[in-house]
């Protein structure tokens, strides 16, 4: 059964760059698309980008300025990098994967999240 | 201010059927799939229906979802009190070129 767990810093300054890693167990990634979405109080669910295990994105064009998704299917994981970040990137960050032979957009499996606080 | 319009809240009995809404437009649920995923306390989100109406694989047949034009809907029946949770619905915008999400619906069963 395939879990996805994030990791990485809790807290980022103002101005820094977030990264965040989802290491994917139990399955391949390959033949699936790999999304990080964000949960904040103010905006509610808020989905960042994808990538396909072959390496093609999508981004949010809100975020896409900031945004990096990568993928290292040798290491069955991948990551999120998102520059100049400020208060409003403070949220909780999933990393989700699609069905297979599903829409690239819909999230069947999902990390538990972790929480980043961008505070000086 | 979501772009997915969903009521905030919506409560029921046990043994009920409840139907929780979704609406959008042209650009999102007018012409993508929607998807529907439940939330409980402390967990990861789960994904209950795609493509619209298809159940995944797992999930209870108590569970169903439809759509028509710019709206979409997810019924739950045969309520019980392990289905609290939030149910938010979601598509893709081809305005937007986004997942757009709606704001979610807490259920209560009374």
């Amino acid at each position: 059964q395939v879990q996805l767990q994030e990791s990485g810093p809790g807290l980022v300054k103002p101005s820094e760059t977030l990264s965040l890693t989802c290491h994917v167990s139990g399955d391949s990634m390959t033949s699936h698309y790999w999304s990080w979405i964000r949960q904040t109080p103010g905006k509610g669910l808020e989905w960042v980008g994808y990538i396909y295990y072959s390496g093609s994105t999508t981004y949010n064009p809100s975020l896409k300025s900031r945004v990096i998704i990568s993928v290292d299917t040798s290491k069955n994981q991948f990551s999120l990098r998102m520059t100049s970040v400020t208060a409003a990137d403070t949220a909780v960050y999933f990393c989700a994967r699609n069905p297979a032979a599903g829409s690239p957009t819909a999230f069947e499996v999902w990390g538990q999240g972790t929480l980043v606080i961008v505070s000086s | 201010q979501s772009v997915l319009t969903q009521p905030p809240s919506i409560s029921e009995g046990p043994r009920q059927r409840v139907t929780i809404s979704c609406s959008g437009g042209s650009s999102n649920i007018g012409n993508n799939a929607v998807n529907w995923y439940q939330w409980l306390p402390g967990k990861a989100p789960k994904l209950l229906v795609h493509f619209d109406d298809v159940v995944l694989p797992g999930v209870s047949d108590r569970f169903s979802g439809s759509k028509s034009g710019t709206s979409a809907s997810l019924a739950i029946n045969g309520l019980r009190s392990d289905d609290e949770a939030e149910y938010y619905c979601a598509a893709w915008d081809d305005d937007l070129s986004l997942v757009v999400f709606g704001g979610g619906t807490k259920l209560t069963v009374l």
